[in-house]
């Protein structure tokens, strides 16, 4: 089974700040990977899917990269909307990572 | 617009059975498939099932295969998940998350609210 592992688990910010999330899997997924943001009490988000492709209404501050085994989610200037869980997802064998939680520093 | 309801859920005791549901509208349902992914509360998303956009196949995580059953009616638009054996760890959230295309190896684009099931005694 394709295990999906994020880091760091807490990461802690300021508004303005860029801010990079890693992903890996145990062994290559091409670019089947997604990313999706969680805020408390509501569903996941879809932010990006084919590990770089935008998903259609999020904002252009969040990108994706990475093929193979390592992949990144980065926001390139954090803003007050932003803090909540992040997840990556194969979604190839539907696997999701543990989340990354982007906290007010 | 676009949008799943799921409801079903609530407090049942272990070894008992629960059937959730998830309504679709706003695009053409029977053409995407359709899964349910469930968070434990506090946790992370755990996939659970998927099926097909015309009911034909059907995948299952290990922890609920033999217990959980995922169908759908396209004429009704609706998901199900008839969850038996429940379990103290099936305790989460359930998600019914649509498909960003209409294959079942897809990015999950659209979600529900989720209902809440709780197994105890």
């Amino acid at each position: 089974d394709i295990q999906m592992t994020q880091s760091p688990s807490t990461l802690s910010a300021s508004v303005g700040d860029r801010v990079t999330i890693t992903c890996r899997a145990s062994q290559s997924i091409s670019s089947w990977l997604a990313w999706y943001q969680q805020k408390p009490g509501k569903a996941p988000k879809l932010l990006i899917y084919k590990a770089s492709s935008l998903e259609s209404g999020v904002p252009s501050r969040f990108s994706g990269s990475g093929s193979g085994t390592e992949f990144t989610l980065t926001i390139s200037s954090l803003q007050p909307d932003d803090f909540a869980t992040y997840y990556c997802q194969h979604y190839n064998s539907w696997t999701f990572g543990q989340g990354t939680k982007v906290e007010i520093k | 617009q676009v949008q799943l309801v799921e409801s079903g859920g609530g407090v049942v005791q272990p070894g008992r059975s629960l059937r959730l549901s998830c309504v679709a509208s706003g695009f053409i349902f029977s053409t995407y498939a359709m899964h349910w992914v469930r968070q434990t509360p506090g946790k992370g998303l755990e996939w659970v099932a998927v099926i097909s956009y015309d009911g034909t196949n059907k995948y299952y995580a290990d922890s609920v295969k033999g217990r959980f059953t995922i169908s759908r009616d396209n004429s009704e638009n609706t998901l199900y998940l008839q969850m038996n054996s429940l379990r103290a760890e099936d305790t989460a959230v359930y998600y019914c998350p649509r498909s960003l295309g209409g294959n079942y190896f897809d990015a999950f684009a659209i979600w529900g609210q989720g209902t809440m099931v709780t197994v105890s005694s």
